[in-house]
C-alpha cells in the first residue's frame, strides 16, 4: 500500500476557477507536508509547506491539512493556465526529514 | 532562498561510458541528498539516498555497481551511470536536504540524459 495517495488526474478546471488537489498519507507521525509543482520536463519546485493543521495561505494558494484525517488539500484561486502542471505531495513520515512523494497529480487549466 | 545546483542539465553519450553528474547546496549545508529518476509522464522514483561521509543507501531494484553515488562534502553529491545503456537514458534529479528540522526538500534542475 502507497505511504502518500494522490489521485492521477488529469483535474481539469477553466481558467479563473478553484483547482482543488487532494493527498492521503498513511503515517499518522507525519510532521511536515510539501506541495511540488512539476512542469513537465522539469524538476519539481517547492510552493507550499504546512506542519500544523488549517490553513496556510500564500498568494492564490492555500494548503489545508487535517491529521485526524490524514489528508493534506492545495487550493488554487483564480487558476491560470500556466498553473498547468503536475502536482506533487510530499510527506515527512518523522522528525527525521525522509520525505514520501504521492505520484502527483497532472492539473490542466483550460483558457 | 536555498539553491540546488546540478550539472549537467543535458547529456548524450554512447552506449557502454560512464556519465558523472553532479549535485550541489549552493547556500545551505546538505548532510543528505536524494537521488531519483523520471521516465517520462511517470512520478518521480527515489533511487539512493546519499550521506555525507558514508555509503548510499539505495532502494530496490537499484544496481549500485552501475549507479555509484559520492557523496565526499556537505554541498556534493555526485551520481555517475556507469556502462551507460538505451534504458538508462532518463531525467535523474538530486535534491538536497538542509539540517534544521522541517526543512523542505530542494530539487536541482535535472539531467535529461540520452544514451545512443
Amino acid at each position: 500500500q502507497k505511504e502518500v495517495e494522490q489521485n492521477s488526474g488529469p483535474l481539469s478546471v477553466p481558467e479563473g476557477a478553484i483547482a482543488s488537489l487532494n493527498c492521503t498519507y498513511s503515517d499518522r507521525g507525519s510532521q511536515s507536508f510539501f506541495w511540488y509543482r512539476q512542469y513537465s520536463g522539469k524538476s519539481p519546485e517547492l510552493i507550499m509547506s504546512i506542519y500544523s493543521n488549517g490553513d496556510k495561505e500564500d498568494g492564490r494558494f492555500t494548503a489545508q491539512l487535517n491529521k485526524a484525517s490524514q489528508y493534506v488539500s492545495l487550493l488554487i484561486r483564480d487558476s491560470q493556465p500556466s498553473d498547468s502542471a503536475t502536482y506533487l505531495c510530499a510527506v515527512s513520515p518523522n522528525a527525521g526529514n525522509m520525505l514520501t512523494f504521492g505520484g502527483g497529480t497532472r492539473l490542466m487549466v483550460k483558457p | 532562498g536555498a539553491v540546488v545546483s546540478q550539472h549537467p542539465s543535458r547529456v548524450i553519450c554512447k552506449s557502454g561510458t560512464s556519465v558523472k553528474i553532479e549535485c550541489r547546496s549552493l547556500d545551505f549545508q546538505a548532510t543528505t541528498m536524494f537521488w531519483y529518476r523520471q521516465f517520462p509522464k511517470q512520478s518521480l522514483m527515489l533511487m539512493a539516498t546519499s550521506n555525507e561521509g558514508s555509503k548510499a543507501t539505495y532502494e530496490q531494484g537499484v544496481e549500485k555497481d552501475k549507479f555509484l553515488i559520492n557523496h565526499a562534502s556537505l554541498t556534493l553529491s555526485t551520481l555517475t551511470v556507469t556502462s551507460a545503456h538505451p534504458e538508462d537514458s532518463s531525467f535523474y534529479i538530486c535534491s538536497a536536504l538542509g539540517t534544521a528540522d522541517n526543512s523542505p526538500l530542494h530539487f536541482g534542475n535535472g539531467t535529461r540524459l540520452t544514451v545512443t
